[in-house]
């Protein structure tokens, strides 16, 4: 089975506060993905990366940073955090992305508050 | 833009009862659909998937999901429901050359 892990599941941090979620996939993945999940929003795309050291914008970058120098992990970064970041963040990953019917395997998510 | 609209925010249903989750999305071209699952403090777990072919489709857990292209749907199914179904439950479409498109989801509450 695929088990994507991320570092914490929960984590509290104050405003200002530079955040770093880290998420490793022990199954040589191709695609990488940070999603916010917020009620009645469901999942929205943060950042993706289909190669090492590749990145690219999702639906809401703004805030946001991403570093991929290993194929397995793939880290976001808050700047500076704001409360308006306090939400469930998800890590995925895929197998390939020429096969449009590579499933997404998820992480267990981390609960970041910011204070 | 393509979207993905899950009608119903939260369900509940008896123990035992069947259930159905609709899911209807956007967007003229065949996706690819999934189904994911999201149970209290967790990550979101595969259900099932459909490519192409047999339009009827089964996953884990006994459940199933039917594409009907003509209704742009891809309905989830389950004939008896057990209380450790309930849950939060995701609709998901990826078109060629997009990334995936997310319903809102929706919450399944069992009743004893």
């Amino acid at each position: 089975d695929v088990k994507v892990t991320q570092s914490s599941r929960y984590l509290v941090k104050r405003t200002g506060e530079k955040v770093f979620l880290e998420c490793v996939q022990d199954m040589d993945h191709e695609n990488m993905f940070w999603y916010r999940q917020d009620p009645g929003l469901g999942l929205r795309l943060i950042y993706f990366s289909y190669d090492v050291k590749m990145k690219e914008k999702g639906d809401i970058p703004e805030g946001y940073s991403v570093s991929r120098e290993k194929k397995e992990r793939f880290s976001l970064i808050l700047e500076s955090a704001s409360t308006n970041q306090t939400s469930m963040y998800l890590c995925a990953s895929s197998f390939d992305r020429t096969l449009y019917n590579s499933p997404l395997h998820f992480g267990n998510g981390t609960r970041l508050t910011v204070t | 833009a393509q979207s993905v609209t899950q009608p119903d925010i939260h369900i509940t249903v008896s123990e035992g009862a069947s259930l159905e989750l609709r899911c209807n999305y956007s967007y003229g071209a065949t996706p690819y659909l999934f189904w994911y699952v999201q149970s209290p403090g967790q990550g979101l777990q595969l259900l099932l998937k459909y490519f192409s072919g047999d339009t009827l489709v089964q996953g884990i857990k006994g459940f199933e999901a039917e594409f009907k292209r003509s209704q742009s749907s891809f309905n989830l199914r389950k004939p008896s429901v057990h209380w450790s179904d309930a849950a939060e439950y995701f609709c998901a479409v990826a078109w060629r050359g997009q990334n995936f498109v997310f319903g809102p989801g929706t919450r399944l509450s069992v009743l004893p």
